[in-house]
This record gives structure tokens, sequence and C-alpha cells, in this order.
């Protein structure tokens, strides 16, 4: 089955600074790849997500890329503000009825003022 | 649109007692959902796949007979801890995903389940 790798587990940046997360994915049968972003407590946010027919995706200061032959994607967040604290998490799935997510273990980020 | 509830948010109860938690697609046709389980500071580990209609296919080392799901209609998905253990102690999360919205998955807010 698939297996999704994510690093760092913990990220801390300076307001204003960039951030960057990485995974790899496993199953090279995996065509949908979404970023969440969950605060303590509550449900995990999809932010960003890519599909595997687009390299990279940008909305406002997060944007995603995709290596399918590699079989990494990234998450990149611009400008960090101190609410983008929070844990990301990484997913990959195929894309057909009845696949679930599978989540990379989880990226801390702490963005001090 | 895209809502997913979950009922109840937070259960305490004794060892030994069976706990129903529901998930529920409030505005949008479930074909399918999903359950997670997540202990703190990890990630979302997922326990079960339910089709409506259909027998739930369970990821290897969760125990069928102790997570009953049911998905007895296209808006509604039950998750039952059986003789519950402080070691189920969780937080439970579930999604739904209908295929007019293709691979996207909607979260429930979670269920935080405390076994004593």
């Amino acid at each position: 089955g698939e297996n999704v790798e994510q690093h760092p587990s913990t990220l801390s940046v300076q307001e204003g600074d960039s951030a960057v997360i990485k995974c790899t994915y496993s199953d090279s049968a995996s065509n949908y790849f979404p970023w969440y972003k969950q605060e303590l407590g509550k449900r995990p946010q999809l932010i960003i997500d890519i599909r595997s027919n687009v390299g990279e995706k940008k909305d406002q200061r997060i944007a995603v890329t995709l290596n399918k032959t590699a079989k990494h994607f990234s998450l990149h967040i611009t400008e960090t503000q101190p609410e983008d604290s929070a844990v990301y998490f990484c997913a990959a799935s195929i894309s057909q009825a009845g696949t679930a997510l599978i989540f990379g273990k989880g990226t801390t980020l702490s963005v001090s003022s | 649109g895209a809502v997913v509830s979950q009922h109840p948010s937070w259960v305490i109860c004794k060892s030994g007692t069976s706990v129903k938690i529901e998930c529920r697609s409030l505005d949008f046709q479930a074909t399918t959902m999903f359950w997670y389980r997540q202990f703190p500071k990890q990630s979302l580990m997922l326990m079960a796949t339910s089709n409506e209609g259909s027998k739930a296919t369970y990821e290897q080392g969760v125990e069928k007979d102790k997570f009953l799901i049911n998905h007895a209609s296209l808006t509604l998905s039950t998750l039952t801890v059986t003789s519950a253990h402080p070691e189920d102690s969780s937080f439970y999360i579930c999604s739904a995903r209908a295929v007019r919205l293709k691979e996207t998955q909607y979260f429930g807010p979670g269920t935080r389940l405390l076994v004593l």
C-alpha cells in the first residue's frame, strides 16, 4: 500500500520568512496530493491540492510542486505569519471512488514574530 | 457546501462500555466515508473505509469486531467502539467524499473519546 514520508517534523521560522515542507510517496499510481492544516483539537482543513497532471499550483502565499518521476511533492509558504502556525499534513491517494487519503506524519510549523 | 458533522464532539465513558459516534454529510451524498484515529501529536491513521450499503474495509491491525462501522445511508456512517478501554482514548475523525466532488475529502470536526 501507499506510504507517505514527510519532513521535517518541526519547523521554526521568523515572520516573513518562507517555509518548505517536503513529502515523498511510494505508490506510483497515486495521483492526488492534498495538503491539510490542522490546529490543535480541530479538524484538518484543506489548504491546497494538486493532481498528477500538473507540476505546480499556487494560491496566494501557498504553492505546491509535484515531481512525479521522483515521487515527491512540496508545500511552500511565503511571507509567513504567526497565524500560519499549525500542524501541516501532506497526503496522497488514487483518484478513484473509494480510495482513502494516506497521510504523512505531519510538520509542526511555528512562526515567531 | 460540503459540510460534514460528527456527534458527539466529546465523550467520556467507563471502561467496558460501548460508544457510538455518528458522522453525517449535511449537504451532499457521501458514497464513501472514512474513519481515522489520531493520537496526541500524531498523524491521522486510517481505520476503515465504508461504502454505503456494503461492509466496511478495515486497515490492517484494526479489529473489526471492536470498531463496528455502519454506513446505512448516503448521509450517515456510524462508528461504535465496543467494550472500550483506556487505550482506545483518542480523537476519532470521519471524512466523506462524493463522486461529484472528485477526490476531495471533507472532514468532520472529530470526536474526542476518553475512556476511564
